[in-house]
């Protein structure tokens, strides 16, 4: 059950700029725990996108930026190409189950 | 290199046990954290367990008092031991490796897919 929620699916034309928003509570985003975001491309594993809200790990390009503000985070892809055609989740920590939490994951269609 | 590679799954009867290993490579098992997490065929990611450096242990409310996360240090390996199965345990299985100095993770296994049906 997750405690994290996403939009279900966003979709967009190649070029364009889209964002996923994902919205917690006052015990994982709100209580200054991070976001992070992950992309899972079709029949592959999860892969870290962003890490620490804003932070890009090497090799992902800067075209997906992260940000965090309160209880809610959000991850925008600029310059959307084909390839971007993902699941994506975002992840945090939960201080009230002592454990981390996944967002209910966000489909992202290049039109 | 970093890897992270999962066995021990397969098609298991309700109530029954498994135990699932991750041979790790390229670091060191217990020097930092690392998880469990599960997926749903067709659904989203959900966190399972974890075991800190220290040997803390935690658990989702779903599986708490029937898995158990521990890692052998000798074979550098993770382990998930599952018991009193349900249905709603099929899932694949990742095994991930914590992002040092951030609750993410930043490796993941390939994963292995447990079925639990009569």
């Amino acid at each position: 059950q997750s405690v994290l929620t996403q939009p279900p699916s966003v979709s967009g034309a190649p070029g364009q700029r889209v964002t996923i928003s994902c919205t917690g509570s006052t015990s994982n985003l709100g209580a200054n725990y991070d976001v992070h975001w992950y992309q899972q491309l079709p029949g592959t594993v999860p892969k870290l996108l962003i890490y620490g809200n804003n932070n890009r790990p090497s090799g992902i390009p800067d075209r997906f930026s992260g940000s965090k503000s309160g209880t809610s985070g959000s991850l925008a892809i600029t310059g959307l190409q084909v390839e971007d055609e993902a699941d994506y989740y975002c992840q945090s920590y939960d201080s009230s189950l002592s454990g981390f939490v996944f967002g209910t994951g966000t489909k992202v269609t290049v039109l | 290199e970093v890897q992270l590679v999962e066995s021990g799954g397969g098609l298991i009867q309700p109530g029954g046990s498994l135990r699932l290993s991750c041979a790790a490579s390229g670091f060191i098992v217990s020097s930092g954290y690392m998880s469990w997490v599960r997926q749903t065929p067709g659904k989203g990611l959900e966190w399972v367990s974890v075991i800190y450096s220290g040997g803390s242990t935690h658990y989702a409310d779903s599986v708490k008092g029937r898995f158990t996360i521990s890692r052998d240090n000798s074979k550098n390996t993770l382990y998930l031991q599952m018991n009193s199965l349900r249905a709603e345990d099929t899932a694949v299985y990742y095994c991930a490796r914590g992002k040092s100095g951030s609750f993410c993770f930043d490796y993941w296994g390939q994963g292995t897919l447990v079925t639990v049906s009569s």
